[in-house]
């Protein structure tokens, strides 16, 4: 069984432009959440996907938009980077939207 | 609304049992987890306890929980220092869609 993976590791980005973050779901499930973990806090839901469709959104503005494919990984876009947005992105996969989630390693996002 | 609160900070000998600590304010929290975290990593799901439930216990983790106070805690007995890493508390409610709220993080410091 293949866990959640996250592509790519690490990125430096400019103040302003756009990042795409990228995660495979672990083999099974059809459920992905977002989650941005900032230095020393908690991680903060971003928004969840189910079967390609957005399925709640947490306190994000709406530069933080996402996609789900058909094999049900998932992509968050980041337009119009500012430095608050340097942060872990942690990517969560689940089945059916309930029970346990499982994490991926994250990316690390440095805005400069 | 929701908030999840942790001590910050517990420092054990190498052995000894560890406790952390966690209060919840939203009491329809239906699953409430334990996720542990190493530097640079993701959240490793360590265990869960569901809300009706009042301890669980899994090899060297035993979860607490009170739901009359709201508090959550976690036990690991026999501490090694690979334990050292930041323990999460999270909830759960399961309405609709599943995200998780967490809490700061405790980090457990277990000296040899």
């Amino acid at each position: 069984e293949t866990g959640v993976t996250q592509s790519p590791t690490h990125l430096i980005k400019t103040r302003g432009q756009q990042v795409t973050l990228r995660c495979s779901s672990q083999s099974g499930h059809n459920t992905v959440s977002w989650y941005q973990q900032a230095l020393g806090q908690g991680p903060q839901f971003i928004f969840q996907y189910y079967r390609e469709e957005e399925n709640g959104r947490g306190n994000f503005p709406p530069r933080f938009s996402g996609l789900q494919f058909p094999n049900y990984s998932s992509e968050l876009n980041v337009n119009a980077l500012e430095l608050d947005d340097s942060a872990l992105y942690l990517c969560a996969s689940n089945r059916d939207r309930g029970g346990e989630q499982y994490f991926g390693p994250g990316t690390r996002l440095t805005v400069t | 609304g929701e908030d999840v609160e942790q001590s910050l900070f517990l420092s054990v000998r190498e052995g000894d049992s560890s406790v952390i600590n966690c209060t919840y304010t939203d009491s329809s929290s239906t699953y409430l987890y334990w996720y542990k975290q190493e530097p640079g990593a993701g959240l490793q799901l360590l265990t869960y306890i569901f809300s009706n439930m009042d301890m669980k216990q899994d090899q060297r983790l035993t979860v607490l929980l009170n739901k009359k106070d709201k508090h959550l805690s976690l036990r690991i007995a026999d501490t090694q220092t690979g334990d050292s890493a930041i323990y999460f508390c999270a909830e759960s409610m399961n309405s609709g869609y599943s995200t998780l709220t967490f809490g700061k993080g405790t980090m457990l410091l277990v000296s040899p």
